[in-house]
């Protein structure tokens, strides 16, 4: 069965440091992985993907996420964190053919000043 | 471009009272997704459309649960009777065909059932 873990509920960090958000993840062939923001009272919103090719993916608002087949991970980066980069991060991962997208529980990001 | 819409965006209801979400994808996108977020939990899909025809609804409690998605674009989802546990936030999203497609989530409805 798919399965995708986040082992960190929150991750502390100061503004101008770099971050990064763990995932590793379960899926049968090959996987097809997503990172989504979520700002309180909206819906998720969507930062990138990877799909094959290149091992380092980039997505909105100056993320980047790297992808590791051997440790099957996902790690969310960005060289600069901002305040306003404070939200849960979901990690989610999907399969070819029609798989359903399995999400992670989340991991809350908070950027101090 | 217009995002996903979804209403109510609250909704307060009794325990075995009935109750209906509505959503409207984005444009030209076929395949249309439910889900439920309850509180400190990542998104559970609870079925997904393609066009007007269900792709997966295997985590779907077909006792209490319905959905529908007529002429293959706006769907509705009801909970009757409604349970306790069923507070949660009902997110609706829509893709382009395919799993390699990124998702667009509408803003939810938060859902409290008494």
């Amino acid at each position: 069965a798919q399965s995708v873990a986040q082992p960190e509920d929150q991750v502390n960090v100061a503004e101008g440091n770099p971050l990064t958000v763990k995932c590793t993840y379960s899926v049968s062939g090959n996987p097809y992985l997503f990172w989504y923001v979520q700002y309180p009272n909206r819906g998720l919103q969507f930062l990138l993907k990877y799909i094959t090719g290149d091992n380092l993916v980039k997505g909105s608002y100056g993320f980047e996420a790297e992808f590791n087949k051997s440790q099957t991970s996902f790690l969310l980066k960005k060289p600069s964190a901002l305040v306003s980069d404070s939200a849960l991060y979901f990690c989610a991962a999907g399969g070819t053919g029609f798989q359903k997208l399995v999400f992670g529980t989340g991991t809350r990001l908070l950027v101090s000043p | 471009e217009a995002g996903v819409a979804q209403s109510p965006r609250y909704k307060i209801i009794e325990k075995r009272q009935s109750v209906a979400f509505w959503c409207n994808p984005i444009s030209g996108h076929a395949t249309l997704y439910w889900y439920q977020q309850i509180l400190g939990q990542g998104p559970k899909l609870l079925i997904q459309f393609q066009n007007n025809g269900v792709v997966d609804d295997s985590q779907l409690p077909k006792d209490r649960f319905s959905a529908e998605r007529l002429k293959g674009v706006d769907s509705t989802l009801k909970i009757q009777p409604a349970k306790l546990e069923d507070s949660a936030v009902y997110l609706c999203a829509s893709s382009f065909s395919g799993p390699s497609y990124e998702q667009y989530f509408g803003p939810g409805t938060r859902l409290t059932v008494t």
